[in-house]
């Protein structure tokens, strides 16, 4: 089935050691998006790639960067993790961004821990 | 700026009751409105969605309809299962640019046989 994995699932790591988190899907589509859900909270959007194109949200910091080296894959790159940086970060596609194409398809979410 | 606002939680009932899930708007434009669906340990899933004023989406059940006057989209079902426990999101999709979804708080549902 077409789909979008992330990958780990559950990812522990040190306050300031830097992390990334994995995302990758079979649907093809043009745009990936990458939110972050905190405890009891609304998923928020941190950016999102069309195609190649990177679009950062204005409130996103500065220690969240992230790559699209191909189509399939997208990562999220946390230079700097802080205690507030624990979440879900979920992984959605797009197959476009406007029209009656934007249905979003999110991934299962990995759940990042700050120790 | 445009932002949803969904009732608190936690909603409780019994299986077969009906259930509303209130949401509201504001928006600049037309958005498309949705309601995504979170089961424990899972990403969202969309559930049902309405593109323009007086649509009816319905999926598994589930109904909301897209009131301009009211900047409503409530979310409705007859009949209730254990199944349907879960964190229920309205958002809404802006009009024009990307559509960037932005999110209401959720409301988790929590039914009990």
């Amino acid at each position: 089935d077409a789909m979008v994995i992330q990958n780990p699932r559950y990812q522990v790591t040190q306050f300031g050691k830097p992390v990334t988190l994995s995302c990758s899907q079979t649907l093809n589509h043009n745009v990936m998006y990458w939110y972050q859900q905190k405890s009891s909270q609304a998923p928020k959007l941190l950016f999102h790639y069309y195609d190649k194109d990177f679009n950062n949200e204005a409130d996103t910091p500065d220690n969240f960067q992230s790559r699209r080296p191909n189509t399939s894959f997208c990562f999220l790159d946390i230079r700097s993790p802080g205690l507030g940086d624990a979440a879900m970060y979920l992984c959605a596609t797009s197959r476009e961004r406007g029209g009656a194409l934007n249905e979003q398809f999110f991934g299962p979410g990995t759940r990042l821990t700050v120790l | 700026g445009n932002s949803v606002t969904q009732m608190e939680g936690p909603v409780t009932l019994s299986e077969e009751a009906f259930l509303t899930i209130n949401c509201t708007y504001t928006a600049t434009g037309y958005p498309s409105l949705f309601w995504y669906v979170q089961y424990p340990g899972e990403g969202l899933q969309l559930l049902l969605k309405a593109t323009k004023a007086d649509d009816k989406g319905s999926n598994k059940g589930f109904e909301a309809t897209y009131r301009k006057e009211t900047t409503s989209f409530h979310l409705e079902k007859g009949s209730v299962q254990v199944s349907d426990s879960a964190v229920y999101f309205c958002a809404l999709a802006e009009s024009g640019g990307y559509n960037k979804l932005i999110f209401g708080a959720g409301t988790r549902l929590a039914v009990h046989p």
